[in-house]
């Protein structure tokens, strides 16, 4: 059974940055062809792609956000990190954490509201 | 930066048929761009549909399929149920990156 949990604060300043875990169980991330990724939510807004990383540690980034994200993989502990520099308003959302598999994103988190607000 | 452009509303019988598409910036939305679909009623946390274009997961009902329509993607429901009524996304695959289009709100009427 795959499961996937987003860690995290809630409330971060503007110009901080936001640190967020993925903590994940019921599958590796050294198999071939898995990756983890984030996707996030404003509020009443769409879904928004952000990053991923492969069993490889191959990496990708929104091309709209380049620059203030990465992505890092703990295999051993069964987590990937996403930090986002220098947080606005405007990064407030929900975000996931999501299980990538043959070009699928299958399982997600529950994910967790994080608010940017001085 | 690349858009991918869905319908902002649809409505549709119960019973009935309809298709929502996904198209892309870019050009054609072929099956390179590895079309997902993804339904989100509200208050809850997206489930993926299809990927790939036209696959589905176990717990895809029947009636959702996708294919690739013209220049876009496209998923059709047939035999429309009330549960239906939700946000539909599609997300398009860019040679590493990922884009996702703004959602389609489904009502069933």
């Amino acid at each position: 059974q795959i499961t996937l949990k987003e860690s995290g604060p809630t409330l971060v300043k503007p110009t901080q940055t936001l640190t967020l875990t993925c903590t994940f169980s019921g599958f590796s991330l050294s198999t071939t062809g898995v990756g983890v990724g984030w996707i996030r939510q404003p509020p009443g807004k769409a879904l928004e792609w952000l990053a991923v990383v492969f069993w490889h540690d191959d990496k990708r980034y929104s091309p709209s956000l380049t620059g203030r994200l990465s992505i890092t993989k703990d295999t051993s502990k069964n987590q990937v990190v996403l930090t986002v520099t220098n947080v606005s308003p405007v990064d407030t959302a929900t975000y996931y954490c999501v299980h990538f598999n043959d070009f699928s994103g299958d399982y997600w988190g529950q994910g967790m509201l994080v608010t940017v607000s001085s | 930066q690349t858009v991918v452009t869905q319908e902002p509303s649809l409505t549709v019988s119960p019973g009935g048929t309809v298709t929502l598409t996904c198209a892309s910036s870019t050009g054609a939305v072929t099956s390179g761009n590895y079309p997902n679909w993804f339904q989100q009623k509200p208050g809850q946390v997206p489930r993926a549909l299809i990927y790939r274009t036209s696959n589905k997961h176990s717990w895809t009902p029947a009636r959702f399929s996708g294919s690739l329509l013209g220049d876009k993607a496209a998923l059709t429901l047939s035999g429309v149920q009330p549960e239906d009524e939700a946000e539909y996304y599609c997300l398009l695959y860019y040679g590493g990156s990922r884009v996702f289009g703004g959602g389609t709100k489904l009502t069933v009427l």
